[in-house]
């Protein structure tokens, strides 16, 4: 079965633009979330969406923004880019809200690398 | 914000040692400990869940322990070989649903 897959893999941006990640799960997984690594700190959490709807934020600036669609891909949006922003961006999907959600391990994408000049 | 610590930040071993880093978590969030394996170039892989005070997890030569009391979990490598060079990344689910706090993780160097 095909595995989490983000595109573009390569992105590069200047400051001010914007910018649109895509991340389709493991087919049958409805639960999506995305991180943020920058070099010296962990993977950061941004969001996770299942049913459509942001189930949980992490401590990320409104420029920070995603959605998923009924069939369980996601999109996240950054706009108004700054240098800061220039990481690599993860999505992760498992299968979905259960009586052992807490317990699922999360599938990982490869990531998004996007740089800002 | 949750303070997930891992340690040591970085860590070179000669192949055929064994070797164990340390997660350290605040004991009174605690949904489930999940452990991954993120090798250079790949993605994070899952290694263990743990969701019990004194789980033990193994999968070959790694294994994992889990003291929810104290607020922390063991991974251990047994005669470390050049393939298990990667970055071991703890997370703690601390709230259900998947908002979960990742360490910055422990580097591992195998030297052949």
């Amino acid at each position: 079965k095909a595995g989490v897959t983000q595109t573009p893999r390569y992105l590069i941006k200047t400051r001010g633009q914007q910018v649109t990640l895509s991340c389709s799960p493991i087919s049958g997984h409805r639960s999506v979330s995305w991180y943020q690594q920058t070099p010296g700190q962990g993977l950061q959490f941004l969001f996770e969406y299942f049913s459509e709807t942001q189930r949980n934020k992490g401590n990320f600036p409104g420029r920070f923004s995603g959605r998923q669609f009924s069939n369980s891909r996601s999109e996240m949006n950054v706009s108004t880019l700054e240098l800061g922003d220039s990481a690599l961006y993860l999505c992760a999907s498992s299968p979905g809200p259960t009586e052992t959600y807490s317990n699922q391990p999360q599938h990982f994408g490869d990531g998004t690398r996007l740089s800002i000049l | 914000i949750l303070n997930v610590e891992q340690s040591p930040q970085s860590l070179h071993v000669q192949e055929g040692d064994s070797t164990n880093f340390t997660c350290s978590f605040p004991s009174s969030n605690f949904y489930a400990l999940h452990w991954y394996r993120w090798e250079t170039a790949k993605s994070p892989e899952a290694l263990f869940v743990m969701t019990l005070n004194g789980d033990e997890k193994k999968k070959g030569r790694i294994s994992a322990t889990l003291n929810t009391k104290e607020g922390y979990s063991y991974l251990y490598i047994k005669g470390s070989q050049p393939e298990d060079s990667a970055t071991y990344l703890c997370a703690l689910n601390s709230g259900g649903y998947q908002k979960v706090t990742f360490g910055t993780g422990t580097k591992l160097q195998v030297i052949p």
